[in-house]
């Protein structure tokens, strides 16, 4: 039982475009959600996160929009960059400061040039 | 520089035989993971821990085997029940109680073939 899904494996967007990153979750109890961001052969490093308290969390180039009556959550990266190239995770728990994190599919973004 | 040591990077096994995963961090975290990554299916949680000597078996705990006799190891045992071992091992940590934003530190990762 997948209780986030990230439905898309890849996305290609030119470089300097909008990169949206979509992520869908089952469990309406999530009320904190996070993006990672991992590189070949790397851990996932901490991107950014909302509470669901929130409905949108700005930082830098990305931002981050929660709609929790679609349990949906998407992340913007606005100019997309070649550095940006990864693959992006979505994560839920259910109480900020909790254990246990459940990890989406991931999605492949490839910026091109 | 703090941070999280996992090693080896590589690792070939033999079927059947068990095989350890080392994870050192030195940020002072309370809390430990283990996850694992397989392709199309994100990361999923084996083991975890929020205090010594103390662990608590995640989604996918079969087959493997944990200890935290000091706060900065948790090491991990793939043994010979795990039926699917190849796969990309990642230790996490994190900070416990008021401190703690729900932030995992992850490190490099390892590698297991089983061949």
């Amino acid at each position: 039982d997948q209780q986030v899904k990230q439905n898309s494996p890849s996305l290609s967007v030119q470089e300097g475009r909008i990169s949206i990153l979509n992520c869908d979750y089952t469990n309406s109890m999530f009320d904190y959600f996070l993006w990672y961001k991992k590189y070949p052969a790397e851990g996932p490093t901490f991107l950014i996160s909302i509470s669901s308290i929130k409905d949108k969390n700005e930082d830098g180039r990305f931002t981050v929009f929660l709609n929790k009556s679609a349990k949906h959550l998407s992340l913007h990266i606005v100019p997309s960059q070649p550095g940006d190239s990864a693959v992006y995770f979505c994560a839920a728990t259910l109480i900020q400061g909790a254990q246990k994190l459940v990890f989406g599919q991931g999605t492949r973004l490839t910026i091109n040039p | 520089d703090g941070g999280i040591t996992q090693s080896p990077k590589y690792l070939f096994r033999k079927e059947g035989q068990n095989v350890t995963l080392s994870c050192e961090q030195n940020l002072n975290h309370d809390a430990m993971y283990w996850y694992r990554q397989d392709p199309g299916q994100g990361l999923r949680l084996i083991y975890y821990s929020q205090i010594v000597n103390d662990f608590q078996k995640g989604d996918i705990a079969e087959g493997y085997s944990v200890s935290r006799e000091k706060k900065e190891s948790f090491p991990l045992t793939v043994t010979s029940a795990q039926k699917n071992p190849t796969a990309f091992y990642l230790c996490a940590s994190s900070r416990t109680g008021p401190a703690n934003t729900g932030e995992l530190f992850f490190g490099e990762g390892s590698r297991l073939t089983v061949l």
